[in-house]
């Protein structure tokens, strides 16, 4: 079936400007992350999702980010007043907390990233 | 706090040859998993191999190995028969589960495969 899609791909933005980033999941997979990774580095914790609600966002860097998930499916990464810092490529990954499928439990499927310029 | 460390920033295999790569990781957990993932150009980051860590038989899918040691936290990845397409970032990622899916991921070592 199809993996973890994300759009944008790339998407170049202006100091000061809000953005958003959307990240569709695999079919029927309840639990959703997202990872902030920037030049160099591996991939840090955002947010994780089971269904609709938000079970740990611990990994949010400051109030500018915002994440929803409001059917349990899609989710969207808003980032107010966007400064320099927050260019990097933004990963969205999708699990299942029940292993089904052939598919092993909590093993994490990666989208292929936004990658967020900001000037 | 868990920590994963990955010592290599660069390595390079000639191709058809053995390349190991290494992993430590600092946890105070019992239960947890590991896993190696693969970030060709493309951006993809892409599963290689998983370890439960209670199970002591080390993991294997064709050509990839992991040498899993829990005492000494360590977790190794050998890829045998290195081909072209083994070019890539490699992380090694901790999950701990008995609180939250959180991943944390090391460093990354970039392996080349030369022809």
């Amino acid at each position: 079936g199809a993996g973890v899609s994300q759009t944008p791909s790339n998407k170049v933005t202006e100091k000061g400007k809000y953005v958003e980033l959307r990240c569709d999941p695999i079919s029927g997979h309840t639990a959703l992350y997202w990872y902030r990774q920037s030049l160099g580095q591996g991939p840090e914790f955002l947010i994780y999702f089971q269904g609709t609600g938000a079970a740990d966002d611990s990994g949010l860097p400051n109030d500018r980010f915002f994440a929803v998930r409001p059917e349990g499916s899609v989710s969207t990464l808003k980032i107010q007043r966007t400064e320099r810092g927050d260019s990097a490529v933004y990963l969205c990954a999708s699990s299942l907390t029940l292993g089904s499928g052939g598919q092993s439990r909590d093993t994490q499927y990666f989208g292929p990233g936004t990658r967020l310029t900001v000037l | 706090a868990q920590t994963v460390t990955q010592s290599q920033p660069e390595m390079s295999v000639q191709e058809a040859e053995t390349v190991t790569l290494s992993c430590t990781y600092d946890t105070s957990e019992s239960n947890y998993y590991l896993f190696w993932y693969k970030q060709p150009p493309s951006r993809q980051m892409i599963l290689v191999i998983r370890q439960e860590a209670y199970k002591q038989q080390n993991a294997t899918e064709n050509r990839f190995s992991v040498n899993f040691q829990k005492a000494a936290k360590s977790f190794s990845l050998k890829i045998s028969d290195s081909q072209l397409g083994d070019t890539a970032m490699y992380f090694c990622a901790f999950l701990r589960t008995n609180t939250g899916n959180q991943f944390y991921f090391g460093t990354g070592t970039s392996l080349t495969v030369i022809p």
